[in-house]
């Protein structure tokens, strides 16, 4: 069984740095095509993607975004970390932890997000 | 970047009824794209993949098709626990992944 659970801040101020965690099971982030990435939602709003980290390191990035996103992993510890600097109250939304299955069950350029963490809210506010 | 979206924005239905969801990308993401489905507090489940591929678990009432710019998510006989926000989602040109502003289905 996967799962994941997204971990950190649930307020932050303007311009300060979040920093979320993502504890995973169920998968290990060394096999082949497995990817861990970050998807966020504004309260009544639509979704959308920040970062994606591959099995073998491979780091995307939200055009948008990528100069104040950086994604990590931790295979040991089965974590994936997102850094997001300079923080705005636009910001603020449930941010998600989503599992890309590995090469065996989705191929090459078959990118959908199988599985989500329960996500955790981040409020941007002084 | 690839812009998804999706009509109607409300879909109200009776149970038991028909449902068609529309989602239009503004360039061919030929069958690169995924649904998903959302209860009020909960995170998005898959639904669909490639678009026609139901994912593990997800009922046969629900079907996908569609390629290139217009896709479509039927649920042909709406259960009570259908009635919620759908989104579809594009990987044929990334990044980004992109996302449709989504249809909420609620109870006529």
């Amino acid at each position: 069984q996967i799962t994941l659970k997204e971990s950190g801040p649930t307020l932050v101020k303007p311009t300060q740095t979040l920093t979320l965690t993502c504890t995973f099971s169920g998968f290990s982030l060394t096999t082949s095509g497995v990817g861990v990435a970050w998807i966020r939602q504004p309260p009544g709003k639509a979704l959308e993607w920040l970062a994606l980290v591959y099995w073998n390191n491979d780091r995307r990035y939200s055009p948008s975004l990528q100069t104040r996103l950086t994604i990590t992993k931790d295979t040991s510890r089965n974590q994936v970390v997102l850094t997001m600097t300079n923080l705005d109250p636009a910001d603020t939304a449930t941010y998600y932890c989503v599992y890309r299955p590995p090469l065996s069950v989705a191929g090459p350029g078959i990118e959908y997000f199988q599985d989500w963490g329960q996500g955790t809210l981040v409020t941007v506010s002084s | 970047e690839i812009l998804l979206t999706q009509s109607p924005a409300t879909l109200s239905v009776s149970p038991g009824e028909r449902a068609t969801l529309s989602c239009r990308a503004s360039q061919s993401v030929d069958s690169k794209l995924a649904w998903y489905q959302q209860k009020p507090g909960q995170a998005p489940r898959l639904l669909i993949y490639d678009a026609s591929t139901r994912a593990t678990g997800v009922p046969a009432r629900f079907s996908g098709s569609g390629s290139g710019t217009e896709f479509t998510l039927t649920v042909s006989s709406l259960q009570s626990e259908d009635f919620a926000v759908y989104y579809c989602q594009q990987y044929r040109n990334w990044p980004p992944f992109t996302f449709g502003p989504g249809t909420k289905v609620d109870i006529k």
